[in-house]
């Protein structure tokens, strides 16, 4: 059973180019999370969602940033006209449906190997 | 709002010793309390985690961690430490209504001296 997916692992981008992120959630796990981590913090909550629904988006700045999770394929986590403050560690953490709340009853998000992204 | 403070940024034990790695948190009621740990270059995996019940909670790796609602802990202990555990851990807090979404602690980097 593959494990959360994120593609790809290692993104460069120019300053005011766009960035996609992609998470391929863990088979039958319709939850996914993004966080960011900068160096040497912690992860910092950006968004949920479930299929086609954005459940929770209060980590997610106003500007520039955007994600989907749609009915068929990955979840997308976009980021429009990049700055040198967007270079950071992206991760995304799934959960399966049927468990009593987002950070499941007993089952914990799974969390995928990362995205590191760079900005020049 | 919940928060997560933990005061070591950088832990240096030899092998074979013992360690405690530091986790306090603020939240109005009995949170979910989380133990995770980083390799480099990867993702998160969850050594740990409590609900309720029985405050000393075991993990992976040999990994345990104590629930103190006196003291708003949650600290990490491990009896021998061993060369592999030499990573970043991150201590992470959800509350148990409302969003349930975690909030992590900045991590406690753990080198391991042979």
């Amino acid at each position: 059973n593959a494990g959360v997916m994120q593609n790809p692992r290692h993104l460069v981008r120019r300053r005011g180019q766009e960035a996609r992120l992609r998470c391929s959630p863990m088979k039958g796990h319709s939850h996914v999370y993004w966080y960011r981590q900068l160096p040497e913090e912690g992860l910092k909550f950006m968004v949920y969602l479930q299929k086609e629904n954005i459940i929770d988006e209060s980590g997610m700045p106003k500007e520039r940033f955007s994600a989907e999770f749609p009915k068929e394929g990955p979840s997308i986590l976009r980021i429009q006209q990049v700055v040198r403050g967007d270079s950071a560690a992206y991760f995304c953490a799934s959960s399966p449906s049927s468990f009593q709340g987002p950070v499941l009853g007993n089952q914990p998000q799974h969390f995928g190997d990362g995205t590191r992204l760079s900005i020049l | 709002a919940q928060s997560v403070t933990q005061p070591d940024i950088h832990i240096t034990v030899s092998e074979g010793a013992s360690l405690e790695l530091r986790c306090n948190y603020s939240y109005g009621a009995t949170p979910y309390l989380f133990w995770y740990v980083q390799s480099p270059g990867q993702g998160l995996q969850l050594l740990l985690k409590y609900f309720s019940g029985d405050t000393l909670v075991q993990g992976i790796k040999g990994f345990e961690a104590e629930f103190k609602r006196s003291q708003s802990s949650f600290n990490l202990r491990k009896p021998s430490v061993h060369w592999s555990d030499a990573a970043e851990y991150f201590c992470a807090v959800a509350p148990s209504g409302g969003s349930y979404i975690p909030t992590f602690g900045r991590g406690t980097s753990l080198i391991v001296h042979p």
